[in-house]
């Protein structure tokens, strides 16, 4: 079965300092990866998103994430985070079942800005 | 947002009663999912419909069941409640245009039920 790993429950960075989140996915065959965030009482929103193609993809906000096949892994990284950055980021992988696409969610990642 | 509304937002409950959640869009898509969320386990998928009256267990569908009438509408029903079902309930749709299904899920606002 799939699975992903954010090693990182919660990080704190200073404002104005880049950030990379880890992601660590299982999966057996091209992964549909995700990456999410959720600011504290709200529902969840859709950063970026890897299919195919060009393994480095940019998102909203001024995200990016890598893909690295050979480490299974799907990074997320801002140059410069702000303080309105802070929030709890969940990476994801896409299953496809009967046309419908099952997400499996990391456990996420809290990030703390500090000022 | 779209068009993903939930109800109730909030419920408290007592264990042993049956809880519906009901989870609506406006905008026909046919793809339509439950998640729940807790501390330490992010988001894992207790249901999901493929089309009316088409659903499909997740990985955490133990003690729960869904229906889906009629597009717009996909309800969860905890049959009876317990305290493990303490969460935050999401409902997700996959967008589809012209018969294609995009890849990425929306999510509703969430429902936050407590079961004492």
């Amino acid at each position: 079965a799939q699975s992903v790993t954010q090693p990182d429950i919660h990080i704190t960075v200073s404002e104005g300092a880049s950030l990379e989140l880890r992601c660590n996915y299982s999966y057996g065959a091209t992964p549909y990866l995700f990456w999410y965030v959720q600011s504290p009482g709200q529902g969840l929103q859709l950063l970026l998103k890897y299919f195919s193609g060009d393994t480095l993809v940019q998102g909203i906000k001024g995200f990016e994430a890598e893909f690295k096949r050979s480490q299974s892994s799907f990074n997320l990284r801002k140059p410069s985070v702000h303080w309105s950055d802070a929030a709890e980021y969940f990476c994801a992988v896409g299953e496809w079942a009967q046309g419908a696409q099952k997400l499996v969610f990391g456990q996420g990642t809290r990030l703390t800005i500090n000022p | 947002d779209a068009g993903i509304t939930q109800s109730p937002r909030h419920k408290v409950t007592e264990t042993g009663t049956p809880v519906t959640l009901r989870c609506h869009q406006t905008e026909n898509h046919r793809y339509m999912y439950w998640y729940r969320q807790d501390p330490g386990h992010g988001l894992r998928l207790i249901h999901y419909s493929y089309g009316v009256k088409d659903t499909d267990k997740g990985e955490v569908s133990d003690g729960y069941s869904v229906s889906r009438s009629k597009t717009e509408d996909f309800l969860l029903t905890l049959e009876s409640a317990t305290s493990s079902q303490t969460s935050v309930y999401f409902c997700a749709i996959s967008l589809t245009s012209g018969g294609a299904t995009y890849n990425e899920q929306f999510f509703g606002p969430g429902t936050r039920l407590t079961v004492l």
